[in-house]
């Protein structure tokens, strides 16, 4: 099984609809990460969570928010989808004890706003 | 924007050649990491150089940083058709922080 899980995959939704994705994560890490991919703009931080109960903004949060209900998810939600959120969204986490503070990515999560 | 860029964004070579590709960046950095994309799916960690280190290696892989110039490359030796993919630079401004990642090369090889 994969270690970090996103749900759903795809999403096709239409303007104004909210909109949540989840991530789930086996590996046990304290911290997690939200980042939308856009064509040719790379990776796009949105949010971030050290632990249960810290909550970070990234480069682009507004239109954006998230919860981190457990350590092992963290879900973001767009409250009135708009079509410029269209993009790919990644989920991300990573060991704060580790020597080597790599960041793990889920698969990805292909949302268009119609 | 306080990300790396890379350059060049998209580069296309013949199997058995070298590639390298070169990130800039505009703040003081604690580390730095390149990432692998294959189209479509979730980021790979390569390499990951400290600010302290001015050189590692990793196989195929060889990543050089200088402080002074704000710089780092990624160099993939005899590069192969599966080598194919996004490559993106990521800073770590301090201990504890976000990674901040650039737009990526592109890098086609062709056989």
């Amino acid at each position: 099984d994969a270690d970090v899980t996103q749900t759903p995959r795809n999403r096709i939704t239409k303007t104004g609809k909210r909109i949540m994705l989840e991530c789930s994560q086996t590996k046990g890490h304290d911290r997690m990460y939200w980042y939308r991919q856009d064509p040719g703009l790379g990776l796009q931080l949105i949010y971030y969570s050290f632990d249960v109960k810290d909550i970070n903004k990234g480069e682009i949060s507004d239109g954006y928010s998230v919860s981190r209900q457990a350590q092992a998810k963290f879900s973001l939600s767009l409250e009135s989808a708009i079509p410029n959120q269209t993009a790919l969204y990644f989920c991300a986490t990573s060991d704060a004890t580790s020597q080597v503070p790599e960041q793990f990515f889920g698969p990805g999560t292909r949302l268009t706003v119609l | 924007s306080q990300q790396g860029e890379e350059d060049p964004q998209a580069l296309s070579i013949q199997e058995g050649e070298n590639a390298t590709m070169n990130c800039s960046y505009k703040t003081s950095i604690n580390n730095l990491q390149w990432y692998r994309q294959n189209s479509g799916r979730g980021l790979v960690h390569l390499i990951l150089i400290r600010s302290n280190e001015r050189e590692k290696h990793s196989g195929r892989l060889r990543v050089t940083l200088d402080t002074s110039k704000k710089s780092s490359s990624l160099l993939i030796t005899a590069s192969r058709a599966a080598d194919t993919a996004s490559y993106f630079c990521a800073i770590r401004r301090q201990a504890g922080t976000a990674l901040i990642f650039g737009k990526g090369t592109t890098l086609s090889v062709s056989s």
